[in-house]
């Protein structure tokens, strides 16, 4: 049971590169989301999907881009990597469509901005 | 859009002594999450309730949901070093577009002193 699966788990990145945190679970599950985790700050969503083709932004999807081609896999983009974005991301996905039920999250992968 | 408030950001409690965490939302909730985060892992459903005033135990943890729905309360009775970690409570708000999306608590981090 591989649940959900982000890759990497560590990333150092210099400000202004790009990269793509990779999220993909294998529980057909139809909602997928991306939360950031700052010391003190909680889990502050930044993008979900409610199904292939279908993104909304969170709270926080300044810097960020989302795409859902396929029901397993819903990547996170940063375009321009800065040193706020520095965090823990996590992946999180549920069973239910038009409402969150139970969040299976990911392992976290940690992002370094220098 | 919608805040969760939860209190107190930190508690540290001799092992054997009880532990509750607070949540409060801004506007009413249709249902409320609870989760467990161990140190440097990742967040873990513990339960979900939904009705007016309901209260539901696992083991030594009770959740309650307030009457009006805007708060809810996590207690451990006995404290073990296994309870270690961060609860978050969560609850959904609605998009523009009709889709729910889970918004954390700040989160309660719970030390044990043996």
């Amino acid at each position: 049971n591989a649940g959900v699966t982000q890759t990497p788990k560590f990333q150092v990145l210099k400000t202004g590169q790009s990269m793509t945190l990779q999220c993909a679970q294998d529980m057909n599950h139809e909602y997928m989301s991306w939360y950031r985790q700052d010391p003190g700050m909680g889990l502050r969503l930044i993008h979900y999907s409610v199904g292939a083709g279908i993104t909304d932004q969170g709270e926080v999807p300044n810097g960020y881009n989302v795409s859902r081609s396929t029901t397993e896999d819903f990547p996170l983009r940063l375009l321009s990597a800065a040193p706020s974005q520095t965090s823990v991301y996590f992946c999180a996905s549920s069973s239910y469509r038009r409402s969150t039920g139970e969040l299976f999250f990911g392992e976290g992968s940690r992002l370094t901005v220098l | 859009g919608q805040q969760v408030m939860q209190i107190p950001q930190y508690q540290h409690v001799q092992e054997g002594e009880d532990f509750t965490t607070y949540c409060n939302s801004s506007t009413t909730l249709s249902n409320i999450q609870w989760y467990k985060q161990r140190p440097g892992g990742h967040p873990v459903f513990l339960i979900q309730l939904v009705k007016s005033g309901e209260v539901k135990k696992q083991k030594r943890l009770t959740f309650q949901f307030g009457e009006a729905k805007k708060n809810s309360s996590l207690h451990i009775t006995a404290t073990q070093t296994t309870d270690v970690g961060t609860y978050f409570c969560a609850g959904p708000w609605w998009s523009n577009f009709g889709n729910e999306k889970l918004t954390f608590g700040t989160g309660t981090r719970l030390t044990i002193i043996p």
